[in-house]
Order: C-alpha cells, then structure tokens, then sequence
C-alpha cells in the first residue's frame, strides 16, 4: 500500500521569502513522486515529477523537489515567492499504475 | 484548444435524480480517469480506463458508472444520487499509466440538494 502526508493543511510566507511544502510517503515498491498545483476553479497542473533519475527536480515557475530515500521525503521549494503561488499543492506517489494524493497544502502569499 | 473538457461545469441537482458528466480529452492518450474531490480538498481515484477497458475500479458504490464510447471520451453517469455525493469531479487523461503527466480537466461541482 502506498500514502502521502502532507505536513501542514494551511502555510503562510510572504512575497519574496522561501517556500517550503513537506511530503512524505511510503511505499513498499520504489515510487513515482509528483507535485501538482490546483489554482482556484481550476484543475491540478504538473508542476515537477520524480522517476528514479536525479533526486533533485526541478519543476514549472522556479519551483524544485528533492527526492530523499532515507528520510522517505520529497519537500517541494521555492527560493522566492510570488504573489501568484498561491494555490493548493498536492503531492502524489504512483506505486503500482494509481495516483494517491496527499491531503494538499494551502499556500497563501502575502505582500 | 483544452486538451481535457467537461461538461457540465456545475450540475446542481436534487436527491434520487441520475446524472451523467462528459469528459472529452484531444491529446490521443490511452488512459483516462475520474477523481472526486472533497469539501476538504481531498482527492481520490474513482475509475481508470486504459484504451477503453476499466483497469481500477476503487471502492466506488455501484450508482456509479463509467462508460467510455472510444479512447477520447469517458463519461460518469450517477443513478440515485444522495447528499453525500456532492463534491468536485475531475477527469483526467494520461499518455500511459504509469509514471506520465495526468492532464486534468476543469472539473464538474457536483452539489445535491
């Protein structure tokens, strides 16, 4: 069986700071990892993906993941906000051809 | 052009009415699935079709059915519908299943009153 945790429903940094979304997972056959990004209204877009290849990815609108085995993470940053991050992030493991999604964090961005 | 379509994009409805949702993707994928999401933002697979054939059928009550007339459609029609159906469906299409790019649709909010 595989899940994703997502620490933290709700963050909260200002423009120009660091953002930092957190995702765990587990799994009992090496992963697929994803980051999607759902604006209001709207449907998940693919903003980075992790497929065994480096452990560092980096993904759309500056943002990057890192892939840590031992720690069984893939935290999604960005060194700088912007205004227009602010949206549900949903990280998602596909272990055995099914997408399973984390509960989502709400990233608000303030000025 | 969108690649992944649904319509209707709000469908509100009363208990024990049946309902159908369309989805229509353009970009000559294989697979295509159905989420529900929550109004906690939860998301969970409901079905996926892989060229046309249901591959994952989760713990969905049987009300629920999706029918897929070709490799671009995959449609969800609802019989009964109760309160707790409510939600936001998605469809959404990928080349393969696997470790490809699922392309989302806009979504259906489904509200029953």
């Amino acid at each position: 069986a595989q899940s994703v945790t997502q620490l933290g429903s709700h963050v909260s940094v200002s423009e120009g700071a660091l953002v930092l979304l957190r995702c765990n997972y587990s799994s009992s056959v090496p992963p697929y990892l994803f980051w999607y990004v759902q604006y209001p209204n709207q449907g998940l877009q693919l903003l980075l993906k992790y497929t065994s290849a480096a452990t560092l990815v980096k993904g759309i609108n500056g943002f990057e993941a890192e892939f840590k085995k031992s720690e069984t993470s893939f935290h999604l940053t960005k060194p700088s906000a912007h205004m227009s991050d602010a949206a549900e992030y949903f990280c998602a493991v596909d272990a055995g051809n099914m997408l399973t999604f984390g509960g989502g964090t709400r990233l608000m961005v303030k000025p | 052009d969108t690649a992944v379509s649904q319509t209707p994009k709000y469908l509100v409805t009363q208990m024990g009415n049946d309902k159908s949702i369309k989805c229509e993707q353009n970009l000559g994928h294989d697979t295509m699935y159905w989420y529900k999401q929550d109004s906690k933002k939860f998301l969970k697979i409901m079905f996926s079709y892989n060229n046309k054939e249901l591959i994952i059928n989760e713990t969905v009550p049987n009300r629920f059915s999706p029918k897929s007339p070709d490799k671009a459609h995959l449609n969800l029609h609802i019989n009964s519908l109760e309160l707790g159906d409510s939600a936001v469906y998605f469809c959404a299409s990928s080349q393969e299943m696997g470790a490809y790019e699922q392309y989302f649709g806009p979504g259906t909010r489904l509200t029953v009153t």
